[in-house]
């Protein structure tokens, strides 16, 4: 276990519609990144939040938005659903220390957009 | 832009057989490599992490090798087991700029040990 929670497991919604997946960090981790994971393929990188501020976004479009919350934990918002963003949602918590950051995963959501 | 690439896409084996995963990497401008377990439909769980100034890792039946310089990474499994099965991700942290600690991931190796 990694400390790292995520709700909800699995999600349902249709084309057009909004979400929002929410993320728990490990006890004292100042970083939270979000990964999009298609079946079939590895993680790709959405975006990153340290201390509450977008710190590297990956190539997603802005309707992908996210939040860090003076607690740590995150939210990620899609918007304008379409069928290609049905995947497993993955949230990593880290602390940024001298020493670098490892990155613990979460369990994921997993989002299908009928 | 960094890219990685993770062969075999697939791999099946006999219990009791070692075996290597290979994970190459374009950039070697790294801070660190680390690789990964996903069982179907779960989160990812750390096995290993190299830091770029490391060349090697060793956790139980794993090993892992850095060759930063041609870009290589390998990942030695010992005395396969049917709970071995899963697929194993490779992930690179590119090191410092607007890439900030993102990791890039290879598709993965999808492995199965049959008893």
């Amino acid at each position: 276990e990694t400390g790292v929670t995520q709700s909800p497991t699995h999600l349902i919604k249709t084309r057009g519609q909004q979400v929002t997946l929410r993320c728990s960090s490990q006890s004292g981790h100042n970083t939270v990144s979000w990964y999009q994971q298609a079946l079939g393929q590895g993680p790709q990188f959405i975006f990153q939040y340290y201390r509450e501020e977008e710190n590297g976004r990956g190539n997603f479009p802005p309707r992908f938005s996210g939040l860090q919350f003076p607690n740590y934990s995150s939210e990620l918002n899609v918007n304008a659903l379409e069928l290609d963003d049905s995947a497993l949602y993955l949230c990593a918590s880290s602390a940024r220390t001298s020493g670098g950051d490892t990155q613990y995963f979460g369990p994921g959501t997993r989002l299908t957009v009928l | 832009k960094q890219e990685v690439t993770q062969i075999p896409a697939a791999l099946s084996v006999p219990e009791g057989e070692n075996l290597v995963l290979n994970c190459s990497f374009t950039d070697s401008a790294i801070y660190n490599l680390q690789w990964f377990r996903q069982d179907p439909g779960k989160g990812l769980t750390s096995l290993l992490l190299i830091q770029s100034s490391q060349r090697e890792q060793t956790s139980g039946r794993l090993n892992a090798s850095l060759d930063k310089s041609s870009g290589r990474s390998t990942l030695y499994i010992a005395a396969s087991q049917p709970g071995d099965s899963a697929t194993y991700l490779c992930a690179v942290r590119s090191a410092g700029g607007a890439s900030g600690s993102r990791l890039t991931f290879g598709e993965g190796t999808q492995l199965t040990v049959n008893p």
